[in-house]
């Protein structure tokens, strides 16, 4: 079946750090791909999101590129900001569902002043 | 904005009891969604409910249940709780259930213990 796949956390940088959060997928077809994200005490808000290869989804200086050759949608950020802090989710919804997602395990970013 | 709004926040509960989670989605939103997040894990699609009728079911235990009434609202009604139960439950709406966009439009979760 369907599976997200993200790199072990949690990720503690200093603020202005470049950020790299790895994700791939497993999907047949083509899937649409996205990040979520979860400040502390809220609900799960949707960051930016891709619905066909080699497109880039990008947001509040966030980005990410579906990469069909590699099953990658890896989220980076040029400088990270402490506002950045949450947890951070990788989801995929296959073609034709009715927009049902499937998550990754979520990685706990933390910036330090 | 009005957003995907759940009740209770919190819920303890017995082993063997009964509990009720309600989830009031987007105004205009006709699609609901729920998830099962257990700790350190990732959300778990349980079952989604499209004009008041199932649309879509995951890994839903058969002790629960649910619905959406017509004013779009949902109930997940689980019964003869256990330990494994508890979690934090996300409801999630979007307004229309046919367009891959992926965008859920999620609440903020209801925690539920089971002592």
């Amino acid at each position: 079946g369907d599976s997200v796949t993200q790199m072990e956390g949690p990720v503690t940088l200093s603020e202005e750090a470049f950020l790299t959060i790895n994700c791939t997928y497993t999907a047949t077809g083509y899937p649409s791909l996205f990040w979520y994200v979860q400040y502390p005490g809220e609900g799960l808000q949707l960051l930016l999101k891709a619905t066909k290869a080699d497109d880039k989804g990008s947001n509040k200086g966030f980005e990410a590129t579906y990469r069909k050759e590699t099953t990658s949608f890896h989220l980076e950020k040029g400088s990270v900001q402490v506002s950045d802090s949450a947890v951070y989710f990788c989801a995929l919804s296959p073609p034709g569902a009715n927009s049902k997602l499937t998550f990754g395990k979520g990685i706990t970013l933390s910036v330090r002043p | 904005a009005a957003g995907v709004i759940q009740s209770p926040r919190h819920l303890i509960k017995e082993k063997r009891e009964t509990a009720t989670l309600k989830c009031y989605p987007i105004p205009r939103h006709d699609t609901v969604y729920w998830y099962q997040q257990g700790p350190g894990q990732d959300p778990q699609f349980l079952i989604s409910f499209y004009e008041k009728m199932q649309s879509d079911k995951g890994s839903i235990p058969d002790r629960f249940s649910a619905q959406q009434f017509s004013d779009y609202h949902s109930e997940l009604n689980m019964s003869s709780l256990e330990l494994g139960d508890s979690a934090l439950y996300f409801c999630a709406s979007s307004s229309f259930p046919g367009e891959n966009t992926g965008e859920l439009f999620f609440g903020e979760g209801s925690r539920l213990t089971v002592l």
